[in-house]
């Protein structure tokens, strides 16, 4: 089964900040990444998939990137509700499989 | 516009089953794959099953393989998760998600709570 280490676990960062968050895949993956946002008490909302692709109506400060089987998400210019907890997720071969998420606070 | 709802959620006795089901809308129902996927308190999203569109096969985790089966109906456009054997690790909110562009639509959610 494939693993998805992501980090760092917990994130502290200010209003107007850029921050990077990172999935490693214990093998390769093509680009079968997608990352999400999620609030207390809330469904996760996709944010990007295809490692790079925007989902749609989410604002361009959210982007992601790959570099073999490391693969980034990076919010720009924080603001007050994008403090969340941030996950990936593999999708290219059944069991599917997250990452251990990213909690991101001010 | 692309709905998901989820139900059959509860209290339930470690042993004792509970089948969860995910009505879908707004789509064409066959032709996507969905996945549950669940979340225990205070912890983080953990894939459960998978089903592919049009019967192309139906995957689980093993920490479910054996006791849950995931299923279609296409006639209802719903997706249910039969779980059997229950244990008191198996407590979490299961979320329904459509599997196009990485997991794009998640329902609401339905709590499922194992204990005596």
């Amino acid at each position: 089964d494939i693993q998805m280490t992501q980090s760092p676990s917990s994130l502290s960062a200010s209003v107007g900040d850029r921050v990077t968050i990172t999935c490693r895949a214990s093998q390769g993956i093509s680009n079968y990444v997608a990352w999400f946002q999620q609030k207390p008490g809330k469904a996760p909302k996709s944010l990007i998939y295809a490692a790079s692709r925007l989902q749609s109506g989410v604002p361009s400060k959210f982007s992601g990137s790959q570099s073999g089987t490391d693969f980034t998400l990076t919010i720009s210019s924080l603001q007050p509700e994008d403090f969340a907890t941030y996950y990936c997720v593999q999708y290219n071969t059944y069991p599917y499989s997250f990452g251990q998420g990213t909690k991101l606070d001010i | 516009e692309v709905q998901l709802l989820e139900s059959g959620g509860g209290l339930v006795q470690p042993g004792g089953s509970l089948r969860l089901s995910c009505a879908a809308s707004g789509f064409s129902f066959n032709s996507y794959a969905l996945s549950w996927v669940r979340q225990a308190p205070g912890k983080g999203l953990e894939w459960v099953a998978g089903s592919r569109g049009s019967g192309a096969g139906t995957y689980h985790a093993d920490s479910v393989k054996g006791r849950f089966t995931i299923s279609r109906d296409t006639f209802k456009n719903t997706l249910d998760l039969q779980m059997n054997s229950l244990r008191a690790e198996d407590t979490a909110v299961y979320y329904c998600a459509r599997d196009s562009y990485g997991m794009d639509a998640w329902g609401q959610g339905t709590t499922v709570i194992v204990s005596s």
